[in-house]
């Protein structure tokens, strides 16, 4: 079974400073691996993936995250942290369930904070 | 393009009542999911559907069933509701299940 653990329920940073929210994952195959963003009381929205091929993936709002198989990571960094990127992150995977399935399963979500 | 549609938006129910939460999807993807939300706990998996006439369960299915009426509309249903059904609940689809989710606005559902 797969299963996407994020580092941390509430993220604190200054305006203008670093963003690294974490996510690890397990899955028994190679898996795609996703970030989603939820602004309040809307629904979740794609940040970036990383299917196959270049490890280091650019998404929207200037996000970027790394797919380190060694470390089974992906984590989400933004080198300048805009005060309209308060929000939950969501870190998830897919996998293959046979018969043709596939499951998305999704981490508990980071709620990063910006302080002006 | 109104991409993943979920009806209502917000409904209160009494304990022991049933209702149904519909949505549709007009991107032509083959996978729809429904997924709960409760604070602290992520978005957990109820039922999915690789393709139209498939369903399955996902992580915590009881007290729920849903049908795959044609390739747009996947539908939730509650029969006897329950205070621990209390959550939002997200409809998603994806054109092939290792493809990215596009997900509705989500159904604020309080049982009381």
């Amino acid at each position: 079974a797969q299963s996407v653990t994020q580092l941390g329920s509430h993220v604190s940073v200054s305006e203008g400073a670093l963003v690294l929210l974490r996510c690890n994952y397990s899955s028994s195959v190679p898996p795609y691996l996703f970030w989603y963003v939820q602004y309040p009381n809307q629904g979740l929205q794609l940040l970036l993936k990383y299917t196959t091929g270049a490890t280091l993936v650019k998404g929207i709002n200037g996000f970027e995250a790394e797919f380190k198989k060694s470390e089974t990571s992906f984590h989400l960094t933004k080198p300048s942290a805009h005060m309209s990127d308060a929000a939950e992150y969501f870190c998830a995977v897919t996998s293959y369930s046979g018969a043709g399935s596939y499951q998305l399963t999704f981490g508990k979500g980071t709620k990063l904070s910006v302080i002006p | 393009n109104a991409g993943v549609t979920q009806t209502p938006k917000f409904q209160v129910l009494k304990t022991g009542q049933s209702m149904t939460l519909q949505c549709a999807q007009d991107m032509n993807h083959n996978s729809m999911y429904w997924y709960r939300q409760d604070p602290g706990m992520g978005l957990r998996l109820i039922y999915y559907s690789a393709s139209e006439g498939t369903t399955d369960k996902g992580e915590v299915p009881n007290g729920y069933n849903v049908s795959r009426l044609n390739k747009r509309e996947f539908s939730l249903r509650l029969e006897s509701a329950a205070p621990s059904q209390t959550s939002v609940y997200f409809c998603a689809s994806s054109a092939q299940g290792n493809t990215e989710a596009f997900f509705g606005q989500g159904t604020r559902l309080t049982v009381v």
